[in-house]
């Protein structure tokens, strides 16, 4: 399968705790999303790449939260001192920037759960 | 800020049923629209796209979409439904500029859909 890869898919961690997760997206793709997802909800962006370079990161992240592109190839997303609040699916995503319209195609998704 | 709104929070069908699913955006400018569609336990998959050109746009699995400029609607359709229709089904926005699409996503909070047989 040669789709978003996300690890890990589940995440059990104590409150305060650091949690990091890792998005590998579709090898040509030059952008990569980040996504939150409550129950209920729709995604809510976090934060995207183009290539290494982060361009826009939503008042949702916390200064807790910090995401890299090393390379413009995979991505991770830390969360530091995690919150009960911080409870979510958190999505990758990655599409191919052209002129015109882009598609976004998502992983399975990482499930974090604070205790 | 923009905003995608979707009417119906769970919508319950026989199989054979017609389905209409309304989404509306808040942008005024040009955007692209989407509906994408999660089964359960699976990831979300695109469903279909309007990017320009003909309103009325078909996807995958019988599904259609109509772009109505002037009321800022993507309401999706499906003349027919099936138990394996069942999902929940987001509608997603992205805001154009200069010809060059944004990317990011803007999601309505999602509609359930199930369909018994």
């Amino acid at each position: 399968d040669t789709g978003v890869s996300q690890n890990p898919r589940h995440k059990i961690t104590k409150r305060g705790q650091n949690v990091t997760f890792r998005c590998d997206p579709i090898s040509e793709h030059n952008r990569l999303y980040w996504y939150r997802q409550t129950l209920g909800q729709g995604p809510e962006f976090l934060t995207y790449f183009q290539n290494e370079a982060q361009l826009e990161k939503s008042r949702l992240l916390s200064d807790r939260f910090s995401a890299e592109r090393p390379k413009g190839s995979f991505s991770t997303l830390e969360i530091q001192r995690t919150e009960q609040g911080d409870s979510a699916m958190y999505l990758c995503a990655s599409s191919l920037v052209r002129t015109g319209g882009t598609e976004a195609f998502f992983g399975q998704g990482t499930r974090l759960t604070v205790v | 800020a923009q905003s995608v709104s979707q009417h119906n929070h769970h919508v319950i069908l026989s199989e054979a049923a017609s389905l209409e699913l309304g989404c509306n955006y808040s942008y005024g400018g040009t955007v692209n629209l989407f509906w994408y569609v999660q089964y359960p336990g699976q990831h979300l998959q695109l469903l279909l796209k309007y990017f320009s050109g003909d309103p009325l746009v078909k996807g995958i699995k019988g599904f259609e979409a109509e772009f109505i400029k002037s009321k800022f609607s993507f309401n999706l359709r499906k003349p027919s439904v099936q138990w394996s229709d069942t999902a929940e089904y987001f509608c997603a926005v992205t805001y154009n500029a200069g010809g060059t699409s944004y990317g990011k996503l803007t999601f309505g909070q999602g509609t359930i859909l199930t369909v018994h047989p």
